[in-house]
């Protein structure tokens, strides 16, 4: 089965840039999507299509994917963006979700 | 408002079951397909299972496989999860998603969540 790999977490500081990595076998050639998820709440979908923003998602919120490694990047990173990323992807009809990374803005 | 709100989780014994239901509201649901996934506590993001609009196509992870079953009533808007034979490893917080674009399956992000039903297994 497809595996996603993530960092279990990643620190920056407030007004910095944040970049979430998501390793998989050829992932370039898959579309990934991307979801944040505040404590005690669902996820929220950040990223589709590996760049796709939807409404009312910052622009500070970027994703590129080729290679080997989807990335979620997150610019001007404000103290609100602290949450758990997971990226997520289809194998085979089944969805196949990354570890999950804690983003703490110091 | 687009919405969805899960129902039917609580405390089980081992191999015993539980039922959980999703009622979505403010989009028409038979355009969309619909999952299930769940969070242990403490864990990550954990696909279980999804279903065409048209019931068409169904998916299960293989750690359920043969053990939950997913259906929908579109006449009814919901969703619906039947899970059997529970484990301690099925303890989570179950979230019903809907899947982004209409009449597809399995390729697009899961733009709208509920906030999850908790389902508890212990003797």
């Amino acid at each position: 089965s497809y595996v996603l790999t993530q960092p279990p977490s990643v620190s920056v500081a407030p007004g910095k840039t944040a970049r979430i990595t998501c390793g998989g076998n050829n992932i370039g050639r898959k579309s990934v999507h991307w979801y944040q998820q505040k404590p005690g709440q669902a996820p929220v979908m950040v990223i589709s299509y590996d760049g796709d923003r939807p409404s009312g998602i910052p622009e500070r919120f970027s994703g590129s994917n080729s290679g080997n490694t989807a990335t979620l990047t997150i610019s001007r990173v404000e103290v609100g963006d602290e949450a758990d990323y997971y990226c997520q992807l289809w194998d085979s009809s089944r969805g196949v979700f990354g570890g999950g990374t804690k983003l703490t803005v110091l | 408002e687009v919405q969805l709100v899960e129902s039917g989780g609580g405390l089980v014994q081992p191999g015993g079951s539980l039922r959980l239901s999703c009622v979505a509201s403010g989009f028409t649901f038979d355009d969309y397909a619909m999952h299930w996934v769940r969070q242990a506590p403490g864990k990550g993001l954990e696909w279980v299972s999804g279903i065409s609009w048209n019931s068409d196509t169904i998916g299960y992870a293989d750690s359920v496989k043969g053990r939950f079953t997913i259906s929908r009533d579109n006449a009814k808007n919901s969703l619906s999860l039947q899970m059997n034979s529970l484990r301690a490893e099925d303890m989570a917080l179950y979230y019903c998603a809907k899947e982004e674009e209409k009449h597809s399956y399995g390729s697009d992000a899961f733009e709208i969540w509920g906030q999850g039903t908790m389902v508890t297994v212990s003797s």
